[in-house]
């Protein structure tokens, strides 16, 4: 009930197009959903994150979308560029808790 | 923006030896920081919490006085891994817990220890 399973485990996609990254889970006392993004030989960074009262949120070319109702969300990338090349990692956390469980990480290549 | 350090950011050691890694919150004070290690292209495993002013709380498997967690004020952790082997070689990283709606936790640069 603790994990929460991201897919797929590698992808590439060329310059331009859009890069999406699953993730689902099983705890619904979860209600803080982060993605991370983390480049090699460095900290993961804070991307973007959602609370489950919304389906949507966007920043720039960066979506996360939230099905409450499937347990899932999603991270979409839109008009992808090589400099997005990175690992990314969803997490999910509880209300009043502060521990984070992430996902398995999702290797993501964007081909010039 | 919220900032996080670590130092060093990479340490070779003799077997045997005991290394210490400092994570410091730069622009917000942190109750609490989180002590991770990765191994290569793997996730993230959480190793333990750090609470300022009271004992590290480790996760299961973690062992305790191998790797020792002191959080000393609310911007400073320090981690020492004690008689460090080989196999302790891995990729550290901290992060402080930022109070707020959104649970937001920022992540140090990492540290990169390699034990001969």
């Amino acid at each position: 009930q603790q994990q929460v399973k991201q897919s797929p485990q590698s992808l590439i996609v060329q310059k331009g197009g859009i890069s999406i990254i699953n993730c689902a889970y099983e705890n619904t006392a979860f209600d803080y959903f982060p993605w991370y993004q983390q480049f090699p030989g460095k900290g993961p960074a804070l991307l973007i994150a959602i609370r489950p009262d919304v389906s949507e949120k966007k920043e720039g070319r960066f979506t996360i979308s939230f099905n409450k109702s499937a347990k899932q969300f999603s991270l979409h990338i839109m008009d992808s560029q090589p400099g997005d090349s990175a690992t990314y990692f969803c997490a999910a956390s509880k209300r009043g808790a502060q521990k984070l469980v992430f996902g398995q990480g999702t290797r993501l290549t964007i081909n010039p | 923006g919220a900032v996080v350090s670590q130092h060093p950011s990479w340490v070779i050691c003799k077997s045997g030896t005991s290394v210490k890694i400092e994570c410091r919150s730069l622009d917000f004070q942190a109750t609490t920081m989180f002590w991770y290690r990765q191994f290569p292209k793997q996730s993230l495993m959480l190793m333990a919490t750090s609470n300022e002013g009271s004992k590290a709380t480790y996760e299961q498997g973690v062992e305790k006085d191998k790797f020792l967690i002191n959080h000393a004020s609310l911007t400073l952790s320090t981690l020492t891994v004690t008689s460090a082997h080989p196999e302790d070689s891995s990729f550290y990283i901290c992060s402080a817990w930022r109070d707020s709606s959104y649970n937001e936790q920022f992540f140090g640069p990492g540290t990169r220890l390699t034990v001969l």
